[in-house]
């Protein structure tokens, strides 16, 4: 298996724009996480799913911020519209839904908003 | 609410020499533990984790961690490093019917030749 995979790898933008970041879990896998790492505030979680299903999206900063996993093998972060506050590294992971399960990470995305 | 607290933000070691970085954790059942690495510009990589049974957990690269309940404390330790062990690392826990984890705020460890 490839592994999470994750784009763009790098996405520059600038304020105001919609911003799509994309994620593919590894396959089997039926928890999809996406979490941001800041300087100043590390490795927040952002959202969860279990088998498709959003279950804790309280992490999610503001309505500028949405994700949706419309299938067992592929996720959507977007932002809209983006501020510059935004900028940061931005991970997607996935691991089976049992007791104990390790996260298998993405190599992230680097989004900077300018 | 579950967490761990890396108390440290950086570690400094000489090579050769054993090294600790320092994990707690506050939840409210049974915990499972877990170190990751970082290195720059890349996701996080998985090193070992605490489930239930021996305390002491060995995982990749020579590292090991020992649970401490009494303690609550999960630190990680080799027992010689390497410069190659030179990265960022995160604790982490989840718990019994909560399937988010939550991660601490990383210690950067530095080991000097």
């Amino acid at each position: 298996d490839a592994g999470v995979i994750q784009s763009p790898r790098h996405e520059v933008t600038e304020m105001g724009q919609e911003v799509t970041l994309r994620c593919k879990p590894i396959s089997g896998h039926n928890s999809l996480f996406w979490y941001r790492q800041t300087m100043m505030r590390g490795l927040e979680l952002l959202i969860y799913f279990n088998n498709n299903v959003p279950i804790d999206d309280s992490g999610m900063p503001e309505d500028r911020f949405s994700a949706k996993m419309p299938n067992a093998s592929f996720s959507t972060l977007k932002i809209q519209p983006s501020e510059p506050r935004d900028s940061a590294v931005y991970f997607c992971a996935s691991s089976w839904d049992r007791e104990g399960e390790k996260l298998f990470f993405g190599s992230g995305t680097q989004l900077s908003v300018l | 609410a579950q967490s761990v607290a890396q108390p440290e933000d950086q570690v400094n070691v000489a090579e050769g020499n054993p090294l600790t970085v320092k994990c707690t954790y506050s939840v409210s059942g049974n915990p499972y533990l877990f170190w990751y690495v970082q290195y720059p510009n890349r996701g996080l990589q998985f090193l070992l984790k605490y489930i239930t049974g021996d305390n002491l957990v060995k995982g990749s690269y020579g590292f090991e961690a020992e649970f401490n309940k009494s303690q609550t404390s999960f630190h990680l330790k080799k027992p010689s490093a390497l410069v190659s062990d030179s990265a960022l690392y995160f604790c982490a826990v989840r718990v019994l019917n909560n399937n988010d984890m939550r991660f601490g705020a990383g210690t950067r460890l530095t080991v000097k030749p």
